[in-house]
């Protein structure tokens, strides 16, 4: 069984603070990950995509990829109150099936 | 540029009924995916449509049913509804390169009484 693991929090940070969201996957032949934003009620919406290891960085959004590890993370700099959503996790297996972990909500207070 | 439609935006449907999604893809973007979205959780894949053929499919039983048209537009049909099948259905499109980045619609609330 594939699985994506996800801390479902909440995650509760200050505005202005780095939040650090943590994503781990099972399967080792897994190549894509993605990032997707979540508000109440809404679609889910892409943030990042990483496909190699180490550092991506857009905005006050940066990836972290560790293949080795099977670790996926997001940092939030500068955490806005309109940051506060639930952010997915998402892993390809097999080219075209996207695996969806359960989801971390975050909380920036203000 | 319109993203991703999908209509209806809400849905109720009453228990053994059979239901019709739709979804219209990003303008470039050739391949279509459902999932299903039950509360607090992930979204699960269903099916994705590529060239008006179904290329791979998650755990979900015959009940649920598909279609891609030459226009890349795309339904999900449920039928037999159950009680459990009361979820957000999610329609995702991408491009043909090799990113594999999708973009979701808004979705459809369905809810089954």
């Amino acid at each position: 069984q594939k699985e994506v693991e996800q801390n479902s929090g909440p995650l509760s940070v200050p505005e202005g603070a780095i939040a650090s969201l943590n994503c781990t996957y099972s399967d080792r032949v897994s190549q894509s990950f993605f990032w997707y934003r979540q508000y109440s009620g809404k679609s889910p919406e892409l943030i990042m995509s990483i496909y190699s290891n180490g550092d991506k960085e857009d905005g006050r959004f940066t990836a972290q990829l560790n293949k080795a590890s099977q670790y996926v993370s997001l940092l939030i700099r500068d955490s806005q109150p309109s940051d506060s959503a639930t952010y997915l996790c998402a892993v390809i297996y097999n080219f075209n099936k996207f695996y969806f972990g359960s989801g971390t909500k975050l909380n920036v207070k203000p | 540029d319109a993203g991703v439609t999908q209509s209806p935006t809400h849905l109720i449907k009453t228990r053994g009924q059979q239901v019709t999604l739709r979804c219209s893809p990003k303008s470039g973007h050739d391949t279509v995916s459902w999932y299903q979205q039950a509360l607090g959780q992930g979204p699960q894949f269903i099916f994705q449509y590529y060239e008006e053929e179904e290329r791979q499919r998650g755990n979900f039983p015959d009940r649920f049913s598909g279609h891609q048209f030459p226009n890349y537009s795309s339904e999900l049909n449920v039928n037999a509804l159950l009680l459990g099948d009361s979820a957000l259905y999610l329609c995702a499109s991408r491009t043909p390169d090799s990113s594999y980045e999708q973009y979701f619609g808004p979705g459809t609330r369905l809810t089954v009484t």
